[in-house]
């Protein structure tokens, strides 16, 4: 079993759409959650980054976290084409090493 | 101020030979990572450097990878006797400093192609 389990899509929205990504994670160490965004053939680009659980929202985008559940989110508002990417979850943690442990990944195109 | 910067970006090499992937870091982080990403996957970890010395390599998968920062900043990765299997982007990310969690900034990755 991964440490970090994420659905790869691929994932098909209209434009406007709410959109759900979301990871589990295994490692009950796991305190530190990021969502990385990756354009084709570019590097992961940082979007969220969480300490512990809670919630935490940036313009349309908002980062949950349910350590108890072992879950993470990402919710985009109002998708626009441009959200078009990959989204990678991350998590790290003590004890865990100053690694990343990264989802697959989700696919995401936004059409217009 | 620039970012993570990798060379080559795309890199094509006969099974066998040896290659070099360089990673120049944002200026300041003293971190310094390097993951390995298959098609249809996500980052996985292979070594991490804090200053010159190599803090965990535990992710290299055998010894015919090896990587160095002599002087703390720039970092090479280097792989022996290239296989097939060892297709995939290389990226390279760095941090400000060593604390767990601290965000690491990544580059645009070298992709290389071992034919």
């Amino acid at each position: 079993q991964k440490e970090v389990e994420q659905d790869p899509g691929p994932l098909s929205v209209p434009e406007g759409a709410i959109v759900s990504l979301n990871c589990t994670y295994s490692n009950s160490a796991f305190q530190y959650f990021m969502w990385y965004r990756q354009y084709s053939r570019k590097g992961p680009e940082l979007l969220m980054y969480t300490y512990s659980s809670g919630n935490k929202e940036d313009g349309r985008f908002t980062a949950q976290v349910d350590k108890s559940s072992k879950y993470i989110s990402l919710f985009i508002r109002d998708s626009q084409p441009s959200d078009s990417a990959t989204y990678l979850c991350a998590m790290s943690g003590r004890g865990t090493g100053n690694q990343f442990y990264f989802g697959t990944g989700t696919s995401l195109t936004v059409i217009p | 101020g620039a970012g993570v910067s990798q060379t080559p970006s795309n890199k094509v090499t006969e099974k066998g030979k040896y290659v070099e992937l360089r990673c120049d870091p944002i200026s300041g982080h003293t971190a310094l990572y390097w993951y390995r990403q298959s098609l249809g996957q996500g980052p996985e970890f292979l070594i991490y450097f804090q200053g010159t010395g190599a803090a965990d390599d535990s992710g290299l998968p055998n010894d015919r990878f090896f990587a160095v920062r002599p002087e703390g900043s720039v970092s090479t990765l280097k792989i022996q006797r290239t296989e097939r299997g060892d297709s995939a982007v290389y990226l390279c990310a760095s941090s400000l400093g060593a604390i767990w969690g601290e965000t690491q900034y990544f580059g645009p990755g070298t992709r290389l192609l071992v034919l």
